[in-house]
Formats: structure tokens, C-alpha cells, sequence
């Protein structure tokens, strides 16, 4: 079956480390999100990509990097700069429906990373 | 002003009542609107999407006023299963695919 696999499902990581958080789509689908939620808050943006070897920040990306340097992955890097890395970490991917902005959106189940 | 506000919540109601979720967005570029349900812990997923004339899926029903720019989601005879938190979604679509998402509503269906 078509997905997203986020991997590992729990994660911790001492302070000053970097981690690296892994996303691999086989869904096909042109662009992967990474999104960052905080208890009881919505999602926020960190990094999205529309193509291969191309990626934007979002509105939260400082201490965080990307690549993309397949189309089936997006991982997701926490730098030793993220001040507050503690969170839940959602990969998405996406695909245009039909011809009128209609973008099918897919989550993986995400990551939780919390710094010890 | 946020660009997707929720109504607060949480809503805490019986098994078998109906619920309203209401939503603004204010960007008017908006062109797409979804609702995703949450469970806690877990990744958020699709509801469904929320077309201008009005969709319904069995005992869900979404609306969008786009003079209003605003959107709802109905529950009818409310399940236990139905707990979660419901997030509002719009895509914006500019140079790339912008999506935001609300802060959720929480609901709790009590027996």
C-alpha cells in the first residue's frame, strides 16, 4: 500500500546534537512537507519542497535543514541552533487532485522528539 | 488576525447530539478547503474536502461561504468514536501549494 513512512516513532537526542528525522513517500506525489506541532497548538510550517533538489523555508525553519535529493525523500535535520526542538513532527506529501487546487494531502504518523 | 481561526472548544457532548465546528479564513486568495480529524498522538487525516456547494459524507456535513470566508463542519448523532480534534484546512495557492492549518477544535463525545 502507498504512503508515508516517518521513522524513528520516538526520539531523543541530548542537547548541542543534531538528529536526523527520516520521511520516505512512495505515493508518487511531487512535494513533502515538514510540519512541527507543540501541545495543544496547530501545525506550523518548517520546510516544504515542490520538486526534486528544490526546497523553501517555511515559517518556522530556523535550526532546521532539508534535503531533497529523491523525490520518495524529505528528511528533516534538527541542528543544535532549534532553541526548543521538543515536539511532534509531521511529514506530508501532496498531490493536485484535479485541475482547480484540490491537493490531496497525506500525513505520516509522525515523529516525537524530545531533548534530554 | 490569524489566517484560520477555529472556535475554541473543546466541546463536550453527549452521545447522539448534533455539533457545529465553525472557521474563518482570511486570505480571499484561498482556493481549497478541508477538514482533517486528529486523534491525540497520532498524525492528522483527511475528513473531507469542503466544496462551495455544500458536501455531505453520512453524518458529516461541510459548507463554505466564501463572502463570508468562512466554513462548517455538522456532526449529526455524534459517536464516541467521533473524539478528536477537528482542524480546519485552506490552501492558498500562490507561487507553491500553501497550506494552513487551524488551531483545532477539540470534541469529546460523552456516553
Amino acid at each position: 500500500d502507498g504512503g508515508i513512512t516517518q521513522s524513528p516513532k520516538y526520539l531523543f537526542r541530548k542537547e548541542g546534537q543534531n538528529v536526523t528525522l527520516s520521511c520516505e513517500q512512495n505515493l508518487n506525489h511531487d512535494a513533502m512537507y515538514w510540519y512541527r506541532q507543540d501541545p495543544g497548538q496547530g501545525l506550523r510550517l518548517i520546510y516544504y519542497s515542490q520538486i526534486v533538489n528544490d526546497f523553501q523555508k517555511g515559517d518556522i525553519a530556523e535550526g532546521y535543514s532539508v534535503s531533497r535529493e529523491k523525490k520518495e525523500s524529505f528528511p528533516l535535520t534538527v541542528t543544535s541552533a532549534q532553541k526548543n526542538p521538543t515536539a511532534f513532527y509531521l511529514c506530508a506529501s501532496s498531490i493536485e487532485l484535479g485541475g482547480k487546487g484540490r491537493y490531496g494531502y497525506t500525513f505520516g504518523s509522525g515523529t516525537r522528539l524530545t531533548v534530554v | 488576525r490569524k489566517e484560520v481561526e477555529q472556535d475554541p472548544g473543546p466541546f463536550n457532548v453527549p452521545e447522539g447530539a448534533t455539533v457545529a465546528f465553525n472557521c474563518t479564513y482570511s486570505n480571499s486568495a484561498s482556493q481549497s478547503f478541508f477538514w482533517y480529524r486528529q486523534d491525540c498522538r497520532k498524525e492528522p487525516k483527511l475528513l473531507m474536502s469542503v466544496y462551495s456547494s455544500g458536501n455531505e459524507d453520512g453524518r458529516f456535513t461541510a459548507q463554505l461561504n466564501r463572502a463570508s470566508q468562512y466554513i462548517s463542519l455538522l456532526i449529526r448523532d455524534s459517536k464516541l468514536s467521533d473524539s478528536a480534534t477537528y482542524l480546519c484546512v485552506v490552501n492558498i495557492r500562490t507561487s507553491y501549494d500553501k497550506v494552513i492549518f487551524g488551531p483545532g477544535t477539540s470534541l469529546s463525545v460523552i456516553p
